[in-house]
């Protein structure tokens, strides 16, 4: 398994500002993603983060809105660009090792914007 | 994008009664994931599904790839107050959809002493 830690665990934002997560694993591995959850909902993927080469974004999700880095095998961060009331969610990443398609989860981000 | 049909929504029960929940789906996933949610934290995973008709335990959870590979289920026996939380489904594909998942609605557990 991997330990995946989140930075900061929370925040409270201003409209118009942006917000950049932290994702840290203990062990390098393959596959790094990134997902809202918004209020009382499922996970929805966002992207996946690909180090050394730009993420790629599910429908609904662009680069301007949610530039995400990967500059190794353990560190990810999504930035919430121009941020509205209705980005106001949970932004959790996962991580997966190649081989057996198990993800672990890291404890989540809880983003309010006012 | 595609959701997973997880039911039911919700489970009432009493403590050391069994519950079980399942997913569905129109389309085939190679892998199988249950996770647990509770408040403020983020998913932990309880049992993953590798093959059609795999049955796996994990302690008193037991789940199953369904032969169809659309669909799966998780039991819990003899619930306990500490199962309380969300449960989700979550279905990986191959390909060039490798490592990402698909998830449920969630199912809401209570557990009344």
């Amino acid at each position: 398994s991997a330990v995946i830690s989140q930075k900061p665990s929370r925040d409270i934002c201003q409209r118009g500002t942006s917000l950049t997560i932290q994702c840290q694993v203990d062990s390098q591995v393959t596959m790094m993603f990134w997902y809202r959850q918004q209020p009382g909902q499922s996970l929805t993927l966002i992207a996946t983060a690909n180090q050394g080469s730009e993420a790629t974004y599910e429908s609904g999700f662009v680069i301007d809105k949610f530039p995400i880095s990967r500059p190794n095998l353990t560190f990810s961060t999504l930035t919430v660009s121009n941020m509205s009331p209705e980005d106001s969610s949970i932004y959790l990443c996962s991580a997966g090792t190649g081989g057996y398609n198990e993800q672990f989860f890291g404890p989540g981000t809880r983003l309010t914007v006012l | 994008g595609q959701q997973l049909n997880q039911s039911p929504q919700s489970m009432f029960i009493q403590e050391g009664e069994d519950v079980s929940m399942n997913c569905t789906s129109s389309s085939i996933f190679n892998t199988w994931l249950w996770y647990k949610q509770d408040p403020g934290e983020g998913p932990v995973l309880l049992i993953a599904l590798y093959k059609a008709g795999e049955l796996t335990s994990n302690g008193r959870l037991t789940a199953q790839f369904g032969i169809t590979r659309k669909d799966s289920f998780l039991n819990i026996s003899a619930s306990i107050p500490s199962d309380v939380g969300i449960y989700f489904c979550a279905g990986q594909r191959g390909g060039t959809s490798y490592g990402k998942l698909t998830f449920g609605q969630g199912t809401i557990l209570t557990v009344h002493p």
